[in-house]
């Protein structure tokens, strides 16, 4: 079965330095991976995606992802933190037709 | 486009008592899943439907719940009998097929007391 792993449920950075959150999946098959974003009490908002297509992914706010195969991640990156990405960030990957399977998720903290 | 409206945004109830969650999603999307969120177990897919058909809910916990979706503009997932295990965040998600991601709702945040 095809799965994510996110390491680390939980990340604190300063304002201004780089987040990392990182992704691993497994699949028998090449996978397609996004990255969703959830701020307090609302849904889950698309980030970014890979769809097979380039291998480093552009995203909203600033974030960006890159599907590396040979170590099967797709960690998120952010090169300087701002207070508005505190968040909870889920990555995930299409099983099947349309069945997104999440990882359990990373809670970003920004200190000042 | 209003996106994915879910009603009620709060609810909560007794144990015992019957709980309908509503979801209205946007127009044009054939795809349609119910998620549960909750700490211990992050997100979890209880259903999901095409073109209005149920395609796969082995994901509902137990026969008390259920879900219908009689037309593309509306689906329900109930409750009955609800209890305190069962409270958490249910989403309603919305696909158009393809690889475009899903489009969410805001949520029901359910409390069974």
């Amino acid at each position: 079965a095809q799965s994510v792993t996110q390491l680390g449920s939980h990340v604190s950075v300063s304002e201004g330095a780089l987040v990392l959150l990182r992704c691993n999946y497994s699949s028998s098959v090449p996978p397609y991976l996004f990255w969703y974003v959830q701020y307090p009490n609302q849904g889950l908002q698309l980030l970014l995606k890979y769809t097979s297509a380039a291998t480093l992914v552009k995203g909203i706010n600033g974030f960006e992802a890159e599907f590396k195969k040979s170590e099967t991640s797709f960690h998120l990156t952010k090169p300087s933190a701002h207070m508005s990405d505190a968040a909870e960030y889920f990555c995930a990957l299409i099983q099947g037709a349309q069945k997104l399977v999440f990882g359990q998720g990373t809670r970003l903290t920004i200190n000042p | 486009d209003a996106g994915v409206i879910q009603s009620p945004r709060h609810e909560v109830t007794e144990m015992g008592q019957e709980v309908t969650l509503r979801c209205k999603p946007i127009s044009g999307h054939d795809y349609l899943f119910w998620y549960r969120q909750t700490m211990m177990r992050g997100l979890e897919l209880l259903i999901y439907f095409n073109n209005n058909v149920p395609i796969d809910d082995s994901g509902m916990p137990e026969d008390r719940f259920s879900a219908k979706m009689p037309n593309a503009s509306f689906s329900t997932l109930k409750i009955q009998p609800s209890e305190p295990r069962d409270s958490a965040v249910y989403f309603c998600a919305v696909s158009g097929g393809g690889l475009g991601g899903y489009t969410f709702g805001s949520g029901t945040r359910l409390t069974v007391v």
